[in-house]
């Protein structure tokens, strides 16, 4: 079974507006990191989160965890249509070898 | 910010012939390199885990004999898919980390292999 899942699986915004997304674990984490990744192509880091963290921003973005519930959020303020893309959480899992299991991934369409 | 290459970006190749992707991090080194597939619409799913110098672990159901990982240097790696078919067809993206810094990790732009 998957260690990430996210909600949701897809979110449609217009612009301007917030997009927020879930991201759920199951095991204890060393941190947990969020990726971009547009259609076709790589992926890029957004923002690492280690697990006594609570709160994280960087420019627009604001991530969550709360290891107590085991999950995650990412907020994206003010979308723009250039953040459409599909988003994904990764954890690192304790004892894990610091390997990275990524979520289900959520796609996220901002139209203008 | 670190550059990760790899090559090619896409490939269509005939069922049985073998193919090398190649991985390189071009601005720093990587002692470990992370091998990575991911279908259509789907998350990412760590094939195997490599070692500069050493033999590659693969993940639980991953066929080592299939997908032949070589990580000769600090800055290459390489996948052979071996006797491809046409369920081979994938994303597939490395992940080199860094040797400097041990919990980053950075992602190549794919390769987009279609067997037919």
């Amino acid at each position: 079974s998957q260690q990430g899942e996210e909600d949701p699986q897809a979110l449609s915004i217009q612009e301007g507006e917030n997009a927020t997304m879930n991201c759920s674990y199951k095991t204890s984490i060393n941190n947990l990191q969020w990726y971009r990744q547009n259609s076709g192509r790589g992926l890029v880091h957004l923002i690492l989160i280690r697990s006594n963290e609570r709160e994280k921003h960087s420019g627009r973005l604001r991530v969550t965890l709360d290891t107590s519930k085991k999950s995650s959020s990412l907020l994206i303020t003010a979308s723009r249509a250039a953040d459409t893309a599909s988003y994904f959480c990764a954890t690192d899992r304790t004892g894990g070898g610091n390997k990275l299991t990524f979520g289900t991934g959520t796609q996220l369409k901002v139209e203008l | 910010g670190a550059v990760v290459s790899q090559h090619p970006s896409r490939v269509i190749c005939k069922s049985g012939t073998s193919v090398k992707i190649e991985c390189r991090s071009l601005d720093f080194q990587a002692t470990t390199m992370f091998w990575y597939r991911q279908f259509p619409k789907k998350s990412l799913m760590l094939m195997a885990t490599s070692n500069e110098g050493s033999k590659a672990t693969y993940e639980q159901g991953v066929e080592k004999d299939k997908f032949l990982i070589n990580h000769a240097s600090l800055t290459l790696s390489t996948l052979t898919v071996t006797s491809a078919h046409p369920e081979d067809s994938s994303f597939y993206i490395c992940s080199p980390r860094p040797r400097d810094y041990p919990y980053e990790q950075y992602f190549g732009p794919g390769t987009r292999l279609t067997v037919t």
